[in-house]
């Protein structure tokens, strides 16, 4: 799967919008864009994914560029619950029954009260 | 939604056990599965691929006599440590993913391994 980069920490004030940035220079046109959240001793939980388009769902948005190249996970107001290392994986849609996620370092959320 | 059960949560045990962590997808069939470690402060590391009525595929360096891996059902897979070591200590955690490959996984909660 293509490679990911994604800054090693972020922080945010409780209330406020967090953009978390994700470049994936290497994309291919079948890679789906997916975004993957870590709470503290806790299994990874899906946040959100897409191809093109950008995406809303009831946690978050996709703001995928143009080129694809890179992409933004925004979180519309910040909690402290959300506070947890995100993932940004590319994940190529041909890769049939074979679905494993390759997972980086990710972006450490700390969100201020 | 989807949920995938992971059992135990947490096991302390002494070194040269055997220890065995299942995990169940509760309402979706899962052909495969997937086994991560990870170790303190660092991101998972894929170890082996489950598959239902077939041999696991087993990830560079991951030890198949080490961590026996059985999916006998389209809803369980097993992992177990056999002869657990100090340096077997980790989180394990256990993934499934529903349906076609551009749909999330779904992770079970993981299970935090102790070997004394």
């Amino acid at each position: 799967d293509a490679k990911t980069t994604q800054p090693n920490s972020m922080e945010s004030n409780e209330e406020e919008p967090v953009h978390l940035p994700c470049n994936h220079s290497t994309i291919s046109g079948t890679d789906y864009i997916h975004w993957y959240r870590q709470l503290p001793s806790q299994g990874p939980e899906y946040v959100i994914h897409g191809l093109t388009s950008n995406v809303n769902n009831r946690m978050a948005s996709l703001a995928i560029a143009e080129d694809r190249k890179s992409s933004t996970l925004i979180l519309h107001r910040a909690t402290l619950r959300d506070a947890a290392v995100y993932y940004c994986i590319l994940r190529d849609v041909r890769g049939g029954s074979n679905y494993k996620l390759t997972f980086g370092k990710g972006t450490l959320l700390t969100v201020n009260p | 939604g989807a949920v995938v059960s992971q059992h135990p949560s947490r096991v302390i045990c002494k070194s040269g056990t055997s220890v065995k962590i299942e995990c169940r997808s509760l309402d979706f069939q899962a052909t495969t599965m997937f086994w991560y470690r990870q170790f303190p402060k660092q991101s998972l590391m894929l170890m082996a691929t489950s598959n239902e009525g077939s041999k696991a595929t087993y990830e560079q360096g991951v030890e198949k006599d080490k961590f026996l891996i059985n999916h006998a059902s389209l809803t369980l897979s097993t992992l177990t440590v056999t002869s657990a070591h100090p340096e077997d200590s980790s989180f394990y955690i256990c993934s499934a993913p529903e349906g076609l490959s551009n749909q999330p996984q779904h992770f079970g909660d993981g299970t935090r391994l102790s070997i004394l």
